[in-house]
């Protein structure tokens, strides 16, 4: 069965640190992987997606992700963090089966911006 | 252009009552999904729906829940006789384009249910 894991449940980091939010994928075929924010009390926003081609994925926000088959990774990454990014973030993979198609979910990472 | 609309967006019912959530996928899409996130979990998905036909509910729980995508009008997810573990938020999501093509799906704002 395909599914992500999310390995713990906060973030800290300092304004204008690196954000890294790590995921790692379980799938016996090739994987469309996904991050969503989603803010206090909203709903979720995606902010990058992978299906096939470039393994480096740039999304909204200044945020990337990195394919990497070789270690069934698929971490969010941001140079510089900035207040605004406070929110929690989950990473997703599709399963299509037969005539059905659904997004699994990480149990998510809430990050928080220190001043 | 609208995004995907729920409401309400929060409900509040008494045990043994019926909630009703409803959704309204982005204008021109036709498949609709319905996610629980309970409390620091996840979302969990429940629902695929297309035009008047549910294509997998292997997520919907055996009893007093319910979906419906009609040919006209929004989305129900319907929840019988309500009991505390029901309190959660109700996520819809919908996309244009049938499973496998690699479109995104969107997601509404939810629907905050307690149940007290």
């Amino acid at each position: 069965a395909q599914s992500v894991t999310q390995l713990g449940s906060h973030v800290s980091v300092s304004e204008g640190a690196l954000v890294l939010l790590r995921c790692n994928y379980s799938s016996s075929v090739p994987p469309y992987l996904f991050w969503y924010v989603q803010y206090p009390n909203q709903g979720l926003q995606l902010l990058l997606k992978y299906t096939t081609g470039a393994t480096l994925v740039k999304g909204i926000n200044g945020f990337e992700a990195e394919f990497k088959k070789s270690e069934t990774s698929f971490h969010l990454t941001k140079p510089s963090a900035h207040m605004s990014d406070a929110a929690e973030y989950f990473c997703a993979v599709r399963v299509t089966q037969g005539g059905s198609e659904k997004l699994v979910f990480g149990k998510g990472m809430k990050l928080t911006v220190n001043p | 252009n609208a995004g995907v609309m729920q409401n309400p967006r929060h409900l509040v019912r008494r045990r043994g009552q019926e909630a009703r959530l409803r959704c309204s996928p982005m204008k021109g899409h036709s498949h609709v999904y319905w996610y629980r996130q309970l409390p620091e979990e996840g979302l969990k998905f429940m629902v695929y729906l297309q035009k008047e036909n549910i294509i997998d509910e292997s997520g919907m729980p055996k009893e007093r829940f319910s979906a419906e995508f009609p040919k006209e009008g929004p989305s129900i997810l319907r929840i019988q006789q309500v009991v505390r573990g029901d309190s959660a938020a109700y996520f819809c999501a919908s996309s244009p384009l049938p499973p496998g093509s690699g479109n995104t799906i969107y997601f509404g704002e939810g629907s905050w249910l307690t149940v007290v």
